[in-house]
């Protein structure tokens, strides 16, 4: 069965930084494109970045461009999103979700949620 | 970056068929056969894949759920509305150089 496990998540200042964390199992992790999805209180979903499989490609949304940093550790089974600079509108539950056939995001973690507040 | 225009709500009796719309622009929905739909039945729940590449459905998903797409609006549409279809619609669409966009979605509510 694949799962996708997000953690990390947690309170943090105004200006602060993250990392958050998602383990795969049941898949042949290094072989699939992931990436972060997020889901702010009361709100729909938006997709903040990619990476791909051989980490040749990686893209973000404008929202975090240039503040959060995407990577993985085939190695591990492991992909990372690192947020600087925090904001309170990054404030959010933030699922990690793998690339399936034709770009569809065919697994989804339970989510970790990142609150900004000071 | 801007998200897929959905209604807010949607909403049918048991068994009639209710068809929620996704328009994008050329440079997303318009452009590629890469629209998905999710659904997320409570809110902090993890979002389920339902339809992909624009009308196939992943194993397990109920043939009432069909997708459509037409130049740059896409479609889903459930047929034989159940209670347990309630929850939020969200459809996705790849954009250019390697990103994807999201609908703001879609509140489907079974009366």
């Amino acid at each position: 069965e694949v799962q996708l496990a997000e953690s990390g998540g947690g309170l943090v200042q105004p200006g602060g930084s993250l990392r958050l964390s998602c383990v795969g199992s049941g898949f042949v992790f290094s072989s699939y494109s992931m990436m972060w999805v997020r889901q702010a209180p009361g709100k729909g979903l938006e997709w903040i970045s990619y990476l791909s499989s051989s980490m040749s490609y990686i893209s973000y949304a404008d929202s975090v461009k240039g503040r959060f940093t995407i990577s993985r550790d085939n190695a591990k089974n492991s992909l990372y999103l690192q947020m600087s600079s925090l904001r309170a509108e990054d404030t959010a539950v933030y699922y990690c979700a793998r690339e399936g056939f034709y770009s569809a995001l065919d697994s989804w973690g339970q989510g970790t949620l990142v609150t900004v507040s000071s | 970056q801007s998200a897929l225009t959905q209604p807010p709500s949607a909403s049918g009796s048991p068994g009639q068929s209710v068809a929620i719309s996704c328009t994008g622009t050329s440079s997303d929905v318009g452009s590629y056969n890469y629209v998905s739909w999710y659904q997320q039945q409570h809110p902090g729940k993890a979002p389920k894949l339902i339809i992909y590449e624009v009308t196939k459905r992943p194993s397990g998903v109920p043939d009432r759920f069909s997708g459509s797409k037409s130049g740059n609006t896409a479609s889903l549409t459930v047929s034989g509305l159940q209670a347990e279809d309630e929850g939020d619609y969200y459809c996705s669409s790849r954009a250019v150089g390697y990103t994807w966009v999201f609908g703001g979605g879609t509140r489907l509510t079974v009366l």
